[in-house]
């Protein structure tokens, strides 16, 4: 099965830095990487996302790239705000929304003013 | 704008008793998951489910878990004889059919704290 590993676990920065969170795949079946963003008690919402037919995407100032060779993919936040602190997943799929997403072990980003 | 909603927000059991916990998902959507994630880890999943039936389950999805829909709203996940080790919060999510993409978007729930006693 598909197997998701995400680094760095913790990352901390100071407002207005930039920080990239970075994850492998191992399924060279998955085509769908959705990003979630998790704070601390609620529940995982998306952010953004990308499909295997590109290699990057942006909305604002989180960006995404993937390397399909590679089998990696990463999230990028620009001009870090400390809204942005929360756990971050990355994740896997084979068939896009309706297939098992595959979790990474999330980073916890922590953004200080 | 429409979320998936769970009950109970928090669920304490002993040990070796059954648990239900339910969700409704987005109105339109006619896939369902449930996953879990343990304290400081990360999400696991457990099941998928679509025209009333599993599609997929994990190892984790043993006999002592089962998933129903017993109508038209709500979609449950029941734990015959729960182990310790079953303490985890619970997210139940929802997608949209296929139909209308090739990649929809899982919308996540709450989530259910259940804790084992």
């Amino acid at each position: 099965g598909e197997n998701v590993e995400q680094h760095p676990s913790t990352l901390s920065v100071q407002e207005g830095d930039s920080a990239v969170i970075k994850c492998t795949y191992s399924d060279s079946a998955s085509n769908y990487f959705p990003w979630y963003k998790q704070e601390l008690g609620k529940r995982p919402q998306l952010i953004i996302d990308i499909r295997s037919n590109v290699g990057e995407k942006k909305d604002q100032r989180i960006a995404v790239t993937l390397n399909k060779t590679a089998k990696h993919f990463s999230l990028h936040i620009t001009e870090t705000q400390p809204e942005d602190s929360a756990v971050y997943f990355c994740a896997a799929s084979p068939s896009g929304g309706y297939s098992t997403l595959t979790f990474g072990k999330g980073t916890m980003l922590l953004v200080s003013p | 704008e429409p979320e998936v909603t769970q009950t109970p927000s928090h669920q304490v059991t002993q040990m070796g008793q059954e648990v239900i916990l339910r969700c409704v998902p987005i109105s339109n959507h006619l896939y369902f998951y449930w996953y879990r994630q343990i304290l400081g880890q990360k999400v696991e999943f457990l099941v998928s489910f679509y025209n009333n039936e599993i599609s997929e389950k994990s190892e984790i999805f043993d006999d002592q878990f089962s998933v129903e829909r017993p109508d038209g709203s709500n979609f449950t996940l029941k734990i015959r004889s729960t182990k310790l080790e079953d303490s985890a919060m619970y997210f139940c999510a929802s997608s949209e059919s296929f139909r209308t993409s090739s990649y929809n978007e899982q919308f996540f729930g709450p989530g259910t704290r259940l804790t084992v006693l």
